[in-house]
This record gives structure tokens, C-alpha cells and sequence, in this order.
């Protein structure tokens, strides 16, 4: 069983402070996906990365494959109240189907 | 691009009941999943389709839970003789093909069995 262990689970800053979201396992992943998830909703793609190593950038956001395909981290500069929500990443396992094996998400709190 | 759509939104329903829903796929995707949440963590895998067939079930999936594709476009899964256990949000995601391509979810239909 792939597992994925997200951390922090909770986190609650400041308005302008900086954070980073990790995300582990000891399985490797072909990639590695990043959600945001509202209360009520679906979780919306923010990135998908392939290549051992890869950084993407969105916006304030930076994402982090590991270099063996098994971590990943989310790094937000100057966080915004917009910024809250769950984040969860989700690694997409090698078989023919491409199942998702989601961490347990991190739940963030910017406040004003 | 309408996105994934999931009908009903939410379901309350008495426990022993029968409950079915619905997803439809983003239209040229040929991949769909499904999957279920509960309060305070992600989601977990339950079943997925490539065109009309079912390729792979969670051992999560019950003989009580059946989901079909029957044209390759949208799905059902229904839930027999729902038990309390099974309150939870039942998420649906389409894709494209291969590895590394983006997973595209659904607003979910949230159960909730009394």
C-alpha cells in the first residue's frame, strides 16, 4: 500500500508570512499532484510534476518534486486570506490506471 | 468545458435504504474515477473505468456499492442497504489518458445516512 503523510496537518499564520506544506512517502510515484480543496467542494488541480526534481511555479506558489520521486513540497510566499483552504497532494501510482494515493492534506489558515 | 458534474449535490437518506448518483465526465475524457472522502482527510480510491470498462475496484468497494459506465460517458454508484458508516463525500474525477496528467474532480455528492 503506497502511503503519502502530509505536514503540517493544521497551520495557521499571518497575513504576508511565508510557509511550506511536505508532503512524504516511502513509495515512488510516477507524479505528483497538488489540490486545493474548498469546504463543500471537489479538490481543483494546482500542478502536476513528472520529473524527479522538477520545480513549478504558479504565482506566490512553488512546487517540489524530490529528486527519487517520493516527496514533494508546496511553498507559499506572502501568503493571502484568498490562500486559505486544504491542501492535499496526491501521488499517481505506476499501474495502468493511474490511481491517486492522497496524504491526509494540510488545512491553512491566513488570517488578516 | 463544463468540467465534471455530480448530481445530486446532497443526499440524506434513512439507513437500509438504496441510493444512486450521478457523474458526468469531462466529454473527450476517457478515464473516470471514483473516489470517497471523510471529515478531516483525503480522498480514497474506490473504483475507475477507461472507456465503458470497470479495470479496478478498492477493497474499500463493498458488495453493497456498484458503479457502471455503461456508454463510456457519465457513471452511477449506488449504495445497497446504506449504513451509517457510509456518510461521507463520494467524489468523481475524469482524465485524459496517461501518467502525469491532471486529474479533474467534481463537486461531490455529500451522504449523509441517519
Amino acid at each position: 500500500t503506497q502511503l503519502l503523510e502530509q505536514s503540517p496537518q493544521f497551520l495557521s499564520i499571518q497575513e504576508g508570512e511565508n510557509l511550506t506544506v511536505y508532503c512524504n512517502s516511502s513509495s515512488v510515484f510516477s507524479s505528483l499532484q497538488w489540490y486545493r480543496q474548498e469546504p463543500g467542494e471537489g479538490p481543483v488541480l494546482l500542478v502536476t510534476v513528472v520529473t524527479g526534481g522538477e520545480v513549478k511555479k504558479l504565482k506566490r506558489l512553488t512546487f517540489q518534486f524530490g529528486d527519487a520521486r517520493k516527496d514533494s513540497s508546496l511553498h507559499i510566499t506572502a501568503a493571502q486570506p484568498g490562500d486559505t483552504g486544504l491542501y492535499l497532494c496526491a501521488g499517481e501510482a505506476w499501474n495502468a490506471g493511474n490511481m491517486l494515493t492522497f496524504g491526509g492534506g494540510t488545512r491553512l489558515m491566513v488570517k488578516p | 468545458d463544463t468540467g465534471v458534474s455530480q448530481d445530486p449535490r446532497h443526499k440524506i437518506t434513512k439507513r437500509g435504504q438504496n441510493v444512486t448518483f450521478r457523474c458526468d465526465p469531462i466529454s473527450e475524457h476517457n478515464r473516470l474515477y471514483w473516489y470517497r472522502q471523510t471529515l478531516g482527510q483525503g480522498p480514497e480510491f474506490l473504483t475507475y473505468f477507461q472507456n465503458e470498462a470497470q479495470l479496478e475496484k478498492s477493497r474499500l468497494l463493498s458488495d453493497r456499492f456498484s458503479a457502471e459506465r455503461p456508454k463510456g460517458s457519465f457513471s452511477t454508484l449506488e449504495i445497497q442497504r446504506t449504513e451509517q458508516g457510509d456518510s461521507a463525500m463520494y467524489l468523481c474525477a475524469s482524465s485524459q489518458g496517461t501518467s502525469g496528467i491532471g486529474k479533474y474532480f467534481g463537486p461531490g455528492t455529500r451522504l449523509t445516512v441517519t
